[in-house]
């Protein structure tokens, strides 16, 4: 078991321009979540999949930002046309569906935009 | 909507002193609630849970009791030490959607 996986782990990007962000959950977990975390405050949900199904858009997921479960396995999570106050820490999450409450998180990926 | 309130930090003890972080919440029906950690460099990590009201989830030595008269669910450990300086998160989860809301974290910081 080697855990929820994000790549990259730090981005750096300048204002307009996409990024794309990749997690891969642990195996058997068909659950996956993404959050936002900025500096000083706790991370905050984005949105989460239930195998392949997208179930759940928080209102902080402007149409700006994409989130795909392709297959049910690794989850990528676009910004298109960055903006600075996309500065943040992103992170995923998986659970398995009925121990949905043991969330266990990667590491993030740090995105900064210039 | 839901929220989770956590006192103000950071938090500075000496080694084997008495800890405690106070978290209260706001949510309706009946949530589970959480406490997570994230140590220098790593990851957030679950640390204990509570799922119904008088409860009291316990690992590594702190302890938290789900108080539904009170809504709160304050960490507590006996005697830290330097190796639990890390950032500490309050969370709840209602529901079967299972999104995790959390606390703003606090910072503990151990000295020798």
């Amino acid at each position: 078991d080697t855990g929820v996986s994000q790549d990259p782990r730090h981005k750096i990007t300048k204002r307009g321009q996409n990024v794309t962000f990749r997690c891969d959950p642990i195996s058997e977990h068909n659950r996956l979540y993404w959050y936002r975390q900025t500096l000083g405050q706790g991370p905050e949900f984005l949105t989460y999949f239930q195998n392949e199904a997208q179930l759940e858009k928080s209102r902080l997921l402007s149409d700006r930002f994409s989130a795909e479960r392709p297959k049910g396995s690794f989850s990528t999570l676009e910004i298109q046309r960055t903006e600075q106050g996309d500065s943040a820490m992103y992170l995923c999450a998986s659970s398995t569906r009925t121990r949905y409450y043991e969330q266990y998180f990667g590491p993030g990926t740090r995105l900064t935009v210039t | 909507g839901d929220s989770v309130t956590q006192m103000e930090g950071p938090v500075t003890l000496s080694e084997e002193a008495f800890l405690t972080i106070n978290c209260t919440y706001t949510a309706t029906g009946y949530p589970s609630l959480f406490w997570y950690v994230q140590y220098p460099g790593e990851g957030l990590q679950l640390l204990l849970k509570a799922t119904k009201a008088d409860d009291k989830g316990s690992n590594k030595g702190f302890e938290a009791t789900y108080r539904k008269e009170t809504t709160s669910f304050h960490l507590e450990k006996g005697s830290v030490q330097v190796s639990d300086s890390a950032v500490y998160f309050c969370a709840l989860t209602r529901g079967a959607n299972s999104k995790l809301t959390f606390g703003k974290g606090i910072t503990l910081s151990v000295r020798p």
